[in-house]
């Protein structure tokens, strides 16, 4: 049983481009979260998919875009890259949403942005 | 102020020592809590759940005062392979389940 997967693992782009990241959840999970980890930082919540829909969204401006997929997997698009942007970005994937179900994460993309 | 606050660390302990790390979070309407263990350059994995009558799992124990807002983790006999990121995490709401994380804390057991 394949765990949560992420690609690219690791990326650089320069400043002002766009990125897309790509995550496919564990087997029989719906719902997908996205996570920023800043070095040195615990991970920041992006924004949540259910069904297709951005449920739940942090802190993030709208250059941070996502979407879902009718098979549960999930992108992450954020444009105008910022050096700021660099970071750890983590998917996470669970089943329904609730609040006390576990969420498994992927090993993450590593962006750099130059 | 952060919604979830930490001591970063680091936490330097020799081998079979006993170590607490303590987290507040700012939120009063947080429904779950959680230890995570992040490995360097790995992704968070879950150590346990935290609950108000308590949590033991072999030589970690997990503690949750809701009137002071205070999770604790406390760790028994120090092993080296305990040496990890350990991440603090809150739940508001019951429709998702949006992590809030602290910075973690950073704990390095020396031989």
């Amino acid at each position: 049983d394949a765990g949560v997967t992420q690609s690219p693992t690791h990326l650089i782009k320069t400043r002002g481009q766009q990125v897309t990241l790509r995550c496919s959840p564990k087997s029989g999970h719906d719902t997908v979260s996205w996570y920023q980890q800043a070095l040195g930082q615990g991970p920041q919540f992006i924004f949540q998919y259910y069904e297709e829909e951005e449920r739940q969204r942090g802190n993030f401006p709208d250059r941070f875009s996502g979407h879902q997929f009718p098979n549960y997997s999930s992108e992450l698009n954020v444009n105008a890259l910022l050096l700021g942007d660099s970071a750890l970005y983590l998917c996470a994937s669970s089943f329904g949403g609730a609040g006390y179900n576990e969420q498994f994460f992927g090993p993450g993309t590593r962006l750099t942005v130059l | 102020r952060k919604e979830v606050e930490q001591d970063p660390g680091p936490f330097n302990v020799p081998e079979g020592a006993t170590v607490a790390f303590n987290c507040t979070y700012s939120n009063s309407a947080s429904q779950s809590f959680f230890w995570y263990r992040q490995d360097c350059r790995k992704e968070p994995k879950l150590l346990m759940s935290v609950y108000s009558s308590g949590n033991e799992d072999g030589r970690f124990t997990a503690q949750l005062n809701r009137a002071s807002q205070y999770i604790s983790l406390l760790i028994r006999d120090s092993k080296l392979s305990d040496s990890a990121t350990y991440l603090c995490v809150a739940v508001y709401g019951g429709a998702t389940n949006k992590l809030i994380f602290g910075t973690g804390t950073l704990l390095a057991v020396q031989p």
